[in-house]
């Protein structure tokens, strides 16, 4: 399985700010997803992360509102943007595709707005 | 009044007991699911999968069951130890994409 790291491992943000979290991973990979988990919750999908091509949204998450870069093969980055205390949530970022379908996260950033 | 929030349903076992952790899927095109076992602070970790052609498939220590007639899925956990508690999510891929929807999730809580 990928190693997967993210930064940062969490933050406190001002209410207006934006936070950009990192995820690298170890090898190449496919495709890059990002999800939100809000505490006590289960994971939302926000988008998926194709090399070369823009992010596709899943419905209710925007572009404007959480902008997705995919430079290369091992790394993605997801700014959350304009933040207010309904953003307060873990943000994780999950590599998969390539011959198989599992799928494999990583550590989370934990993001509190205040 | 309704609380706003998610509660996670929870199990309690003793350890040694065997768990059962259950899980119903809404996409009736799903063709491959993913249990995770997530611990506190931690990201999901993969534990088992299982395709939709199947109906049965055992790893270590774990079994997942798929009915794919009452979309339901199941996590037999035997001889649960602590160091299996930790939520429980299972995860459905439509094939589509790679992408996958989560379950709300159970906690598991072993009792030594």
């Amino acid at each position: 399985s990928a190693v997967i790291s993210q930064k940062p491992s969490r933050d406190i943000c001002q209410r207006g700010t934006s936070l950009t979290i990192q995820c690298q991973v170890d090898s190449q990979v496919t495709m890059m997803f990002w999800y939100r988990q809000q505490p006590g919750q289960s994971l939302t999908l926000i988008a998926t992360a194709n090399q070369g091509s823009e992010a596709t949204y899943e419905s209710g998450f925007v572009i404007d509102k959480f902008p997705i870069s995919r430079p290369n093969l091992t790394f993605s980055t997801l700014t959350v943007s304009n933040l207010s205390p309904e953003d307060s949530s873990i943000y994780l970022c999950s590599v998969g595709g390539g011959n198989s379908y599992e799928q494999y996260f990583g550590p989370g950033t934990r993001l509190t707005v205040t | 009044g309704e609380s706003v929030g998610l509660h996670l349903p929870t199990l309690s076992v003793q350890e040694g007991d065997n768990s059962i952790i259950n899980c119903a899927y809404s996409n009736s095109a799903s063709d491959y699911f993913i249990w995770y076992k997530q611990e506190s602070g931690k990201g999901p970790q993969f534990i088992i999968d299982i395709r939709s052609n199947m109906d049965k498939r055992q790893g270590q220590r774990v079994t997942v069951l798929l009915n794919k007639t009452v979309k339901h899925l199941s996590l037999q956990i035997a001889a649960t130890q602590p160091g299996d508690s930790a939520v429980y999510f299972c995860a459905e891929n439509e094939n589509t994409g790679n992408q996958f929807y989560f379950g709300t999730g159970t906690s598991l809580t072993v009792i030594p």
